[in-house]
């Protein structure tokens, strides 16, 4: 058990529809990562936060967004969902912001969108 | 931007032999933090060992071992005494620097097989 939760483990949606991922992280850690995991992407980074801040952005779409409230939990919305969108969606925290600190990764949500 | 390359999509291994995962990395870094990761079936990331690049010594972990040839910019992993529960899909990522965010890059990934 890394520490870092996820909520929900599974998730089954319609076309079009907007879904929530919660992730909360490990306790004192300031820094939030979510990446995507799809068969023909693979693991690709899609946002961080840092302390209640928009750090850094990857490879997330426009329909996607996130944030990290002052608990320092954070959610990732999804929108306008179309059926490439389902993957496995994984949160992972970090205490710092130094290079040497280990991000440790939640159980990941699995999103069907069907 | 930096690339991570797995080039063995699969893999197998007898139990208790040893087998070894190969990794490609480019960047034009000299800081960096390369790691590998375990995805057993149940879809959990597991840390498996992480390689520091000034550190010239290669990582070790257990029967967990790693070849860093940062000249070269090549990774690989190598598993002793293969056990059944190392059978996982197995990531090389990248900690990449830039712009202080820390993200992770990762490879495509290699399916470890391991036959009793």
């Amino acid at each position: 058990d890394s520490g870092v939760t996820q909520t929900p483990k599974h998730l089954i949606t319609a076309t079009g529809q907007r879904v929530t991922l919660r992730c909360s992280p490990r306790s004192g850690d300031l820094s939030v990562y979510w990446y995507q995991q799809s068969l023909d992407q693979g693991l690709q980074f899609l946002i961080q936060y840092y302390n209640g801040e928009e750090r850094a952005k990857g490879n997330i779409l426009e329909r996607f967004s996130a944030q990290q409230f002052p608990d320092l939990h954070s959610e990732l919305n999804l929108s306008s969902l179309e059926l490439g969108d389902s993957a496995l969606y994984f949160c992972a925290s970090r205490r710092t912001g130094w290079l040497w600190d280990e991000q440790y990764f939640g159980p990941g949500t699995r999103l069907t969108v069907t | 931007a930096q690339t991570v390359t797995q080039s063995q999509p699969e893999m197998s291994v007898q139990e208790a032999e040893t087998v070894t995962l190969s990794c490609t990395y480019d960047t034009s870094e000299s800081d960096y933090y390369l790691f590998w990761y375990k995805q057993p079936p149940s879809r959990q990331m597991i840390l498996v060992i992480r390689q520091e690049a000034y550190k010239q010594q290669n990582a070790t972990e257990n029967r967990f071992s790693v070849n860093f040839q940062k000249a070269a910019k090549s990774f690989s992993l190598k598993i002793s005494d293969s056990q059944l529960g190392d059978a996982a899909m197995y990531f090389c990522a990248f900690l990449d620097s830039g712009g202080s965010n820390y993200k992770l890059t990762f490879g495509k990934g290699t399916l470890l097989t391991v036959n009793p």
